[in-house]
């Protein structure tokens, strides 16, 4: 079974450039998690879904920042402008049910490590 | 607010034993995850303690008080390959997931 997969895997880009990054979650599983993660740091949520909706998006950027799960299957994320700050790990994981049940494990993909010149 | 505190980095040898720690203050607790990453590398899953009392898993094991707020990680028998960041995680009253910092494992020789 494959697991969550994103890409691309790494992506340099100047300041005020537009990027955007894609994950397919583990097939089956509902909830997907879009999280950043500063070297040194945990990972800080930024939006979550069940199936399509987006449940919890408030530590979200919305200035520059949109995400979208379309058919609550595949899910991007993208910066616009992006700025010299962003530059982080952007991990997707994914999880079979809602966070109410049992352990809830989250499967995180590789990540996508995002630098802004 | 809500805080998890581990320790940044800890040096063992291998072989040998080491327990990193993890303290937690959350709004309501409903279970604490423990996940290795690598350098470079998706934080993979190792324990879940949603009850008081030790939940062991080969040569890994983690134990929890919630009383204490307060729970470890136990690595035995350590190998190169457990150089890597652990991360302390809790999912709290709102089931939301607090993620600490992480704890940076160096094993040497």
């Amino acid at each position: 079974e494959a697991g969550v997969v994103q890409s691309p895997r790494y992506k340099i880009i100047e300041k005020k450039q537009p990027v955007a990054f894609w994950c397919n979650p583990i097939s089956g599983h509902n909830t997907l998690y879009w999280y950043r993660q500063n070297l040194g740091q945990g990972p800080e949520l930024l939006i979550r879904y069940e199936n399509e909706e987006a449940v919890d998006d408030s530590q979200l950027p919305k200035d520059r920042f949109s995400a979208e799960r379309l058919k609550g299957v595949d899910s991007t994320l993208k910066i616009q402008p992006a700025e010299l700050g962003d530059s982080a790990v952007y991990l997707c994981a994914s999880s079979l049910v809602g966070s109410t049940s049992g352990a809830n494990v989250l499967t995180f993909g590789a990540g996508s490590r995002l630098t802004v010149l | 607010g809500q805080n998890i505190d581990q320790p940044t980095e800890m040096t063992a040898t291998e072989g040998a034993i080491v327990q990193i720690n993890c303290t937690y203050q959350t709004s309501g607790f409903n279970g604490l995850f423990w996940y290795q990453q690598h350098a470079g590398e998706a934080p993979t899953f190792l324990s879940y303690n949603v009850l008081d009392g030790l939940e062991e898993k080969g040569r890994f094991s983690s134990f929890l008080s919630r009383s204490k707020g307060y729970s470890y990680l136990l690595l035995k028998e350590l190998q190169m390959k457990d150089s890597a960041s652990y991360l302390c995680a809790v999912r709290d009253g709102n089931y939301q997931l607090i993620w600490g910092a992480g704890t940076k494992l160096i094993i040497k020789p």
